[in-house]
């Protein structure tokens, strides 16, 4: 069973052009995060939606745009792509546990985004 | 600045061989996770450390919160290639917001048979 599952696991693009990926979870959760993991693998947080509700939004560039439209879905849209987006792309979700500071996050196998 | 420090970034040693990565930071955090990314695939949480001094086992590997919650290792016994993979530390600050995780940059693993 897959838990959190990400479309699509490559996407290679021109610069210039608009770009999406999904994500989806089956296990539940009611918070969803958008990382990015550069060439030295490291791991950024950019966006985190509770209960389809924005709760974390990085220093991320307005051409990035989340969108959720149900617990289970999180999708990133990705306007005027530039050289610099090529990235690894990872979905990730968790329960929020109130009182509790456990985070448990389960990630997706990501999207590998190559810009040329 | 980096907020978690991890250390060394490279590690390459040999089947029984003995490790320790260590994840080390000037902040206090509320948790701490450590989390293994093998190639092609995202990160697999192993363990949450949430109380200063505390120390969790998972078979071989073991796991130390540091008593001012600013730091955490991982030491693995008789290393085996199944261990090989990216080793990544996440906290979460003191007084910010437990969804918001910080990653270091990761310790590289590798076991050679």
């Amino acid at each position: 069973d897959t838990a959190v599952s990400q479309t699509p696991k490559y996407l290679v693009t021109q610069m210039g052009n608009d770009k999406s990926i999904k994500c989806e979870q089956n296990l539940g959760h009611d918070t969803m995060y958008w990382y990015k993991q550069d060439s030295k693998k490291f791991l950024k947080i950019m966006f985190s939606y509770n209960n389809k509700e924005l709760i974390i939004n990085e220093t991320v560039p307005n051409r990035f745009s989340p969108k959720s439209p149900d617990k289970a879905h999180l999708n990133l849209h990705i306007n005027s792509l530039e050289l610099g987006d090529s990235a690894v792309y990872f979905c990730a979700s968790s329960q929020r546990r109130q009182g509790s500071v456990y985070n448990e996050q389960f990630f997706g196998p990501g999207t590998r985004l190559t810009v040329l | 600045t980096q907020l978690l420090e991890q250390s060394p970034q490279f590690l390459s040693i040999q089947e029984g061989e003995n490790l320790t990565v260590y994840c080390n930071s000037s902040s206090v955090f509320s948790s701490l996770q450590w989390y293994r990314q093998e190639p092609g695939e995202g990160p697999v949480l192993l363990v949450t450390v949430v109380t200063g001094g505390e120390v969790k086992k998972l078979k071989r590997l073991t796991f130390q919160f540091g008593d001012a919650r600013k730091d955490s290792s991982l030491h693995i016994t008789a290393a085996q290639p199944g261990d090989t993979g990216l080793y990544l530390c996440a906290g979460a600050l003191r007084g910010g917001s437990n969804y918001k995780l910080t990653f270091g940059k990761g310790t590289l693993l590798t076991v050679n048979p």
